[in-house]
């Protein structure tokens, strides 16, 4: 399967404050990207997907504004939390989804935000 | 958009037993589901998956079964092991390849020895 890396693991921010998420596709060029969100003990939701050099789609419910996503090549997408709040304290996972539409999705590690 | 709803939450099964878990979807022009088993603080991984021009598909001890008619599709894991304790979501995806996926709610599987 695809190799798919975020950085960071774990991120503590303040209320306020902005948080970047990058997630990689190490071993093939993936025109598309989603990102989901995972409370404790909770399914994963879709929040938007991103695709390379157009604007990303974003799922009803998830404001735009807040969670800003960045898909600038084949290999990078990134999702910037916005003035997080406690509120906004969850695993952010992305996947990767190669050239061919009936490509499998493959996870990242995800990334552990908690907003103090 | 898609729903999809998933049962048990929680199967607990002796080792060496067989689970099944079961799903179904709203949306029929979905047309791939996939199962992953994720571990506890760790991603998602992919087990297993099925098109929705197969009705059956198995690999060693895991199989899946979709129903296009009745829109469900099942996880089928025998002689089950101790690692296979987790949590396991299925998935679908409508409206076109290059969509995300409509995850269920997850099952916790726990395998007693």
């Amino acid at each position: 399967g695809a190799v798919v890396s975020q950085h960071p693991s774990r991120v503590i921010c303040k209320s306020g404050t902005s948080v970047k998420i990058e997630c990689r596709s190490l071993d093939f060029q993936a025109t598309t990207m989603f990102w989901y969100r995972q409370f404790p003990k909770k399914s994963l939701m879709l929040m938007a997907t991103s695709n390379e050099g157009s604007k990303a789609t974003y799922e009803q419910g998830v404001e735009k504004d807040k969670f800003l996503i960045n898909h600038a090549s084949l290999t990078l997408s990134t999702l910037t939390v916005t003035s997080a709040h406690p509120e906004d304290s969850s695993f952010y996972i992305c996947s990767t989804q190669g050239l061919a539409a009936t490509d499998t999705q493959y996870f990242g590690p995800g990334t552990r935000l908690t907003v103090l | 958009g898609e729903n999809v709803e998933q049962h048990p939450s929680t199967l607990s099964v002796q080792e060496g037993d067989s689970a099944v878990i079961k799903c179904t979807y709203s949306d029929s022009a979905s047309n791939y589901f996939p199962w992953y088993k994720q571990e506890l603080g760790k991603r998602p991984q992919l087990i297993i998956d099925i098109r929705s021009n197969v009705g059956e598909k198995k690999d060693q001890r895991i199989a899946v079964t979709l129903n296009k008619t009745a829109k469900h599709f099942s996880l089928h894991i025998t002689e089950t092991q101790p690692e296979d304790s987790a949590v396991y979501f299925c998935a679908a995806r409508a409206r076109g390849g290059a969509d995300g996926l409509t995850f269920g709610k997850g099952t916790h599987l726990i395998i007693q020895p």
